[in-house]
């Protein structure tokens, strides 16, 4: 069966500091990874999408990256957090092949800048 | 464009009483339709999904929704609720392949209460 995991659980960082937010997948390849991010009292925004390794979209321009070094592996990181990039993330994947495919999520990680 | 819309923000019942949660879409085809669940600081949970098979959908714990395609609705319910559905609720529908993937669109939320 597929698991997906990410980690830190949680966080709490200084304005002004970098972020690396690690998320994979077992059990699956080729995998679609996704990072959301859902802000208090907010819906869920999608932030990057990614069909294969180095393949990266972004839906937002914001001050976040993202990079998938391997396979299963997806990461989100910024060089200089905000105030604004305070929330809960959450990784998700689908299987590669098109269509109606639900998306399953990992636990999450709430980030906090101060 | 696909859209999702939930009709209540909150929901409050009484443990051992029907739930209904109610969702809207807006959809130029058929469309898929899913039913996730998010308890505190918790990642989402599938609950049910349809993709144009059963109109009737049976999901995990008692949950179950019903497509109707005239009404353009896809309501969550289950008969008796237990204080462990407490959580909030998204009803998401699929856009389809976009770009190389299925992008979801997800309602507002809906936030269940569950009083002994």
């Amino acid at each position: 069966s597929q698991t997906i995991h990410q980690w830190p659980a949680t966080l709490v960082q200084p304005v002004g500091s970098p972020l690396s937010l690690e998320c994979t997948v077992e059990g699956t390849s080729n995998p679609n990874l996704y990072w959301y991010r859902q802000a208090a009292g907010r819906g869920l925004q999608l932030l990057f999408y990614s069909v294969g390794i180095g393949q990266i979209s972004s839906e937002v321009p914001q001050n976040l990256s993202a990079s998938r070094p391997q396979d299963r592996q997806f990461i989100l990181s910024s060089k200089k957090l905000l105030l604004s990039d305070s929330g809960f993330y959450l990784c998700a994947w689908s299987p590669l092949a098109g269509g109606y495919n639900e998306q399953f999520f990992g636990p999450g990680t709430r980030l906090t800048v101060l | 464009a696909q859209s999702v819309t939930q009709l209540d923000s909150h929901v409050s019942v009484s443990e051992g009483t029907p739930v209904l949660l109610r969702c809207n879409y807006s959809s130029s085809y058929s469309p898929s339709l899913f039913w996730y669940v998010q308890h505190p600081n918790k990642g989402l949970q599938l609950l049910l999904k349809y993709t144009s098979a059963a109109t009737l959908v049976k999901g995990i714990n008692g949950f179950e929704a019903e497509f109707k395609k005239s009404e353009t609705s896809f309501h969550l319910t289950k008969p008796s609720a237990h204080m462990s559905d407490a959580a909030e609720y998204f009803c998401v529908v699929s856009d389809g392949l976009s770009g190389g993937y299925n992008k979801l669109i997800f309602g507002a939320g809906t936030r269940l209460a569950v009083h002994p």
